[in-house]
């Protein structure tokens, strides 16, 4: 069964940094891209970043302007998110998912709320 | 970004009764490799998003097959055949042709 789990959300002030960590299972981790979308409370879903399977090729959406890095260890089956000088319109749930050949994501994690408040 | 525009976006809808929701981008999503990156994902109240369709009509396994998907270029629909009670949440098409992956808003599927 593939599961995917975030962990590391939580209260960070304005300008401050978090790393978010997706732990996979179930399926061959090194072999898939892989995404993380997010989702502001009450609000419909954003794309933030994919990497591909080596971690080599990252694509971020404009929005990151280089605050966030998304990064990968196949040895430990993880996906993270550097995240830094975040604000405060940066609060969401933020949801690793697996990507797939066909362009898509099928598989989610529960998510891990980000909240970004003085 | 491309972006993909949902309607309605509150669907009240009798149980039993059929559904359809309506999604348009204002790219074509068709790509040169002959195929249209169009997907569509449930997510029920305090749960994940839950991919129903790919590729604008291939059906998730496990989704069940009252729920159908078609349209082509910019123009897509998603169809409840007849709707149950689990069916209940938002519904979000999403965009994977152009980067970067765009959703649609969203649309609240509710029983009346």
């Amino acid at each position: 069964e593939v599961q995917l789990v975030e962990s590391g959300g939580g209260l960070v002030q304005p300008g401050g940094s978090l790393r978010l960590c997706c732990e996979a299972s179930g399926f061959a981790f090194s072999r898939y891209w892989m995404s993380w979308v997010r989702q502001a409370p009450g609000k419909g879903l954003e794309w933030v970043a994919n990497i591909d399977q080596r971690g080599s090729g990252t694509d971020y959406v404009h929005f990151v302007g280089g605050r966030f890095t998304v990064s990968r260890d196949n040895a430990k089956n993880s996906l993270f998110l550097q995240m830094s000088s975040l604000r405060v319109e940066d609060t969401a749930v933020y949801y690793c998912a697996r990507a797939t050949s066909t362009a898509s994501v099928d598989y989610w994690g529960q998510g891990t709320l980000v909240t970004v408040s003085s | 970004d491309v972006v993909m525009t949902q309607s309605p976006l509150s669907l009240p809808v009798t149980l039993g009764q059929p559904a359809s929701i309506s999604c348009r981008s204002n790219q074509s999503l068709a790509r040169s490799d002959g195929n249209t990156y169009l997907n569509w994902f449930q997510q029920r109240p305090g749960q994940s998003p839950r991919r129903l369709i790919y590729e604008v009509s291939n059906r998730d396994s496990g989704v069940p097959d009252r729920f159908s998907g078609s349209g082509s270029g910019t123009d897509f629909t998603l169809k409840i055949s007849r709707v149950e009670t689990e069916d209940v949440g938002i519904y979000y098409c999403m965009q994977s042709t152009h980067w970067p992956w765009t959703f649609g808003q969203g649309t609240k599927v509710e029983i009346k």
